[in-house]
């Protein structure tokens, strides 16, 4: 199976800021990478695929770059409804793996 | 709008069968892949397998021997069972529609409609 692995796993940020989340695949995966965020109680969004391409409706500050094994989101202004878990999903190769999600919180 | 709901039973007794159903509404399972995703409590997205339209399936092999997933076009549903469960199978449950999107000679695969989950506690 591959091993997806995220950091880090949760980060403190205000409201305004910039984060970016690592995920890192334990063989390359080329571009199969997506993104998910999941709110407490609810379940995931669908945000990107093809580890750059954004799903129609979410924000463009969502973006989301990488091949290969190395793979980042970026949230580039930090919005109060973006506190949530995200998590990155290969589709490389079965059985399908998610990474451990990174939880971002509010500072 | 493409919307999935999971129902089945909340409790399960131990090394008794789990069975779930999506039920699909704004389109159709006669395309594409549907998909069984599950969450312990507090932990991460476990996949546990897909069928595509035209009935072939693909299990996690961590699950295979206890996994099926199968269809009912008629009523535009998949289902879930799960056999000889136990504690570690308690969770929440979700079904999804796995999309792609065809570029550069390769699919690219991804969950783009989620049920809204249903727990599921294996208990005696």
């Amino acid at each position: 199976d591959i091993q997806m692995t995220q950091s880090p796993s949760s980060l403190s940020a205000s409201v305004g800021d910039r984060v970016t989340i690592s995920c890192r695949a334990s063989q390359s995966i080329t571009s199969h990478l997506n993104w998910y965020q999941q709110k407490p109680g609810k379940a995931p969004k669908f945000l990107i695929h093809a580890a750059s391409s954004l799903q129609s409706g979410v924000p463009s500050r969502f973006s989301g770059s990488g091949s290969g094994t190395d793979f980042t989101l970026t949230i580039s202004s930090l919005q109060p409804e973006d506190f949530a878990t995200y998590f990155c999903h290969q589709t490389y190769s079965t059985p399908w793996t998610f990474g451990q999600g990174t939880k971002v919180e509010f500072k | 709008q493409v919307q999935l709901q999971e129902s089945g039973p909340g409790l399960v007794k131990p090394s008794e069968t789990l069975s779930l159903t999506c039920s699909v509404s704004g389109d159709s399972i006669n395309s594409l892949y549907w998909s069984w995703i599950r969450q312990p409590p507090g932990k991460g997205l476990e996949y546990i397998g897909y069928i595509y339209y035209s009935g072939s399936t693909n299990y996690n092999p961590s699950l295979k021997s206890r996994v099926t997933i199968s269809v009912d076009r008629s009523k535009n549903q998949f289902s879930l069972e799960l056999s000889s469960v136990t504690a570690a199978d308690t969770a929440v449950y979700y079904c999804a529609r796995v999309n792609e999107n065809y570029s550069g000679s390769q699919y690219y695969y991804y969950m783009d409609v989620w049920g809204t989950g249903t727990t599921v506690t294996v208990s005696s």
